[in-house]
């Protein structure tokens, strides 16, 4: 119930192409899902996050798509640039009543080759 | 930088140490968390405190203790742990969540220190 899964755990995708990472959820209370960017030797830092009454949001070349009745989410990355090559987390949460309790994916590690 | 620092960054153990790890944040936040961070597994969440009150514990096993004497400043005392703790310690911090957007619920991570036991 409380589980995120996330896929692929690995990803390689040429420069300029579409990198794209899964995750599905369990607990339909959850409300509120980020998607975290982790570069080596830094912790993981916030790169987009969307709430399920929108099906997709879009900054830059990020884009969420969120499928509520699949409880599911995707990153999509357009263009993608050797600086975007890092370890990609997506998490879930329950914003109503929150203890600040975000579940985690897996995490995908990205490479973009040049 | 996210204003989420750590010290030391990196440490190096035995089983029977005792050792501290500390965490300090400039955001002006409320809330502050303690995670593990292994190989090939999901970020843990160990504790949550909010206000300086402990409001999660996901059954941490009591070799962690953590404190947290004021909303900028959170330890994790570490004592007699085992090498399957070696790992990466994150903090993070935020406004206390809940409230009325989305912003806060963002937490911002500090680089971690890397712990081995041996």
């Amino acid at each position: 119930q409380q589980q995120v899964k996330q896929s692929p755990q690995s990803l390689i995708v040429q420069k300029g192409g579409i990198s794209i990472i899964n995750c599905a959820y369990e607990n339909t209370a959850f409300d509120y899902f980020p998607w975290y960017q982790q570069f080596p030797g830094k912790g993981p830092a916030l790169l987009i996050a969307i709430r399920p009454d929108v099906s997709e949001k879009k900054e830059g070349r990020f884009t969420i798509s969120f499928n509520k009745s699949a409880k599911q989410f995707s990153l999509h990355i357009m263009d993608s640039q050797p600086g975007d090559s890092a370890t990609y987390f997506c998490a879930a949460s329950k914003e109503s009543g929150n203890t600040g309790k975000l579940i985690f994916g897996q995490g995908t590690t990205l490479q973009v080759k040049p | 930088e996210t204003g989420v620092t750590q010290t030391p960054r990196h440490l190096v153990m035995g089983m029977t140490n005792k050792k501290s790890l500390k965490c300090e944040q400039h955001l002006g936040h409320n809330a502050m968390y303690w995670y593990k961070q292994s190989a090939k597994k999901p970020l843990e969440l160990m504790f949550v405190y909010n206000f300086k009150e402990q409001t999660e514990n996901n059954s941490v096993p009591s070799r962690f203790s953590p404190e947290c004497p004021n909303s900028s400043h959170l330890f994790l005392h570490l004592h007699t742990l085992q090498p399957e703790d070696s790992a990466l310690y994150l903090c993070a911090s935020s406004q206390v969540p809940g409230g009325p957007s989305s912003s806060y619920n963002e937490q911002f991570f500090g680089p971690g220190t890397r712990l081995t036991v041996l």
